[in-house]
């Protein structure tokens, strides 16, 4: 079993949907990411999150530490929002990251 | 957030030899982290680098098929040698500054033919 799982795999919306994408873990953390990752492999952190929740323009990113649980929401979506959304988690004091397998965002005109 | 420059961004690679990859960060690091993608799967860490010590390795992944240099708290190395098609990914390098957020090299797509 994988320490990170993400669902669902694969979501095509129309823009302007709101999206969800969750992220569960089996283990205990110090922090959680979600990342982005567009067709040429390059990756862009969009939040850290150890608790609560955090807002950045469109974006918003949720965790229940209690439930081992994360969200990345996407309002009012955009043809440019398609890309690979991935949750990683730190556990150790090195900081390295274990990922989940990532979600496949496709949003259509 | 810290700015890390990858190169080379692909490259295509003969069976049996060697690539070397370079990061180079805009600001200083403790640690570097090395990850690979193989084809439709998730990251998974090859070794953590610190300046003036020995990388570590984890599981799977050994010093004599991916040497790693770190000189500097700024510069990173990862070779992959002896390559295989196996070997054909996307190899990415990270770190963080202080309690920050990752941040992450435009990554290396690898293709051994």
């Amino acid at each position: 079993k994988n320490e990170v799982e993400q669902s669902p795999q694969n979501l095509t919306a129309q823009e302007g949907e709101f999206i969800t994408i969750n992220c569960s873990y089996s283990v205990g953390i110090s922090a959680l990411h979600w990342l982005q990752q567009h067709p040429g492999g390059g990756i862009v952190s969009l939040f850290m999150l150890s608790s609560g929740k955090k807002k950045h323009g469109r974006l918003i990113a949720t965790i229940n530490i209690q439930e081992k649980h994360s969200s990345l929401h996407i309002t009012a979506s955009h043809p440019r929002d398609s890309a690979v959304y991935i949750c990683a988690v730190e556990a150790g004091s090195a900081r390295q990251l274990t990922f989940g397998s990532g979600t496949q965002l496709t949003v259509l005109p | 957030s810290a700015v890390i420059s990858q190169k080379p961004s692909r490259d295509i690679c003969q069976r049996g030899t060697s690539l070397t990859i370079q990061c180079q960060v805009d600001s200083q690091v403790t640690m570097m982290f090395w990850y690979r993608q193989q084809p439709g799967q998730s990251l998974t860490l090859i070794a953590t680098a610190n300046q003036g010590s020995e990388a570590t390795y984890e599981s799977g992944f050994v010093i004599d098929k991916f040497p790693i240099s770190r000189p500097n708290l700024t510069f990173s190395t990862l070779t992959v040698s002896n390559m295989s098609p196996e070997d054909s990914s996307i190899y990415l390098c990270s770190g963080h500054r202080g309690q920050s957020e990752a941040f992450f090299g435009q990554g290396t797509r690898l293709t051994v033919v």
